[in-house]
Formats: structure tokens, sequence, C-alpha cells
């Protein structure tokens, strides 16, 4: 079963404006994290935000904010006053269960492709 | 502060040739990861290592070997390169409070 689902493939946004990009996760474990990670065409994978399952406010780096809302298990990602900047793959991503040997196991979902238009 | 380094950045194989992937790390993180990234899919983990001197299998091992060389260095090894190996191959390494994940650059792997 897929634990991270994204189900736009792409999205368009207008330069300014604010766009959000759906995330749902399924889990069954009490304490998880939620990130968030941009890929742009030159293909490294940036860290934008983090949202813990125990954390009671919403995540927020500048222009990014997490949408977290745990009963429906989602973790929306919006982008306020979208730039150019921001047209790339956004990958959202969760750090489950403890793996066998330490760390922890984190699963990404399959990336939204965002569009900014002029 | 470099972050995490991987060479090559680009690779091309003939089928059956051996190669390792180089990653490190100078942000002091006790795990690192190797994942691959195919053509309209997110990442998948290859294996990894979650403090010096331990490695173990993720979701996607079969093919590969790895070393954690110490705690900077953490090498992925392709003994006998398959076509299904041409992928992307990124490295990560954690901190602990959040396990959030930094990426290296990643290296394109073209398998003939």
């Amino acid at each position: 079963a897929q634990k991270i689902t994204q189900t736009q493939p792409g999205m368009f946004v207008q330069e300014k404006e604010a766009v959000t990009l759906d995330c749902t996760y399924d889990t069954s474990d009490q304490s998880y994290g939620l990130f968030w990670y941009k890929q742009p065409s030159s293909g490294e994978m940036i860290f934008l935000i983090y949202q813990g399952s125990y954390d009671e406010q919403n995540a927020t780096e500048g222009r990014y904010s997490l949408n977290f809302q745990k009963a429906r298990k989602s973790a929306n990602l919006v982008i306020s006053a979208s730039q150019l900047g921001d047209s790339a793959m956004y990958f959202c991503a969760m750090r489950e269960g403890a793996l066998n040997t330490g760390g922890f196991k984190t699963i990404f979902g399959a990336g939204t492709r965002l569009f900014v238009k002029a | 502060n470099a972050g995490v380094t991987q060479t090559p950045k680009f690779q091309v194989l003939k089928t059956g040739q051996s190669m390792t992937l180089q990653c490190a790390q100078d942000m002091n993180h006790n795990s690192m990861y190797w994942y691959r990234q195919d053509p309209g899919m997110g990442l998948r983990l290859i294996y990894y290592s979650a403090s010096e001197g331990t490695t173990d299998k993720g979701e996607v091992p079969n093919g590969y070997n790895v070393s954690r060389l110490n705690k900077r260095e953490f090498s992925l090894r392709l003994e006998s390169a398959a076509p299904s190996q041409t992928s992307v191959y990124f490295c990560a390494s954690s901190e602990g409070t959040t396990d959030t994940q930094y990426f290296g650059p990643g290296t394109r792997l073209t398998v003939l």
C-alpha cells in the first residue's frame, strides 16, 4: 500500500499567487515526521520544511507553510507569493518506524511538478 | 562547510562493469543513506548506515554493496552493472532530533 500519496502530477500557478500541493500519508505509528523537499531542474534535493506528529502548530519557513491535518492524515505544502524560481518538483516524505540497526525509515512520494507562470 | 558531496557527478558504464560511488559529509551526522531516483518516481532507499560501523539493506538493495568507511564517508558499489541500474543516485545524511535528511548533488549513472 502506498504510504505517501501526491495526487497532483503537475500544477500551474500564476506568479505572486499562493499554491497548495497535496500530500496524504498512511501510518500506524504515533510518532512520525513529515517533510517537504524541492528538486529544481538542476537536480539537487533541497529540504524545505518539517512537521512532527506531536507538533500542535503548523510549521512555517518563510513563504512555506505546512497545513497539517492529523485526523485526515494530510500534510499539504502551501507556498505563498509564488516566484518563478519556485518552478520545480516537490516531494512529500514521511519518517516513521525505526530501522533495524538504528535510524529511521523515510518514505518519499512520487512528487508534484510545479510550474510558475509569469 | 560543503554539506554532502558526491563523486562522480556523471558516469557511463557498460553492462558488467563495476564502480564505486563516493559520498562524504562534514556535518558530523551519524546516519547516512543511499537512494536511487528513477523517472516519475520518488526516492527509494538502497542501503543505509545508522552509525559508523553499521550498515543495513533498504528497499532495493539487490546488485549493490556499501561501506561506511568512517563517520564522514559512505560508499556505494555496483559489482556488475546492469541496465536496470541506470538511475540518479543520491547520498544523504541526517541529524538526530528530527532525522531531517540533507542530500548530495546526485550521480547520474547510465548503464549501456
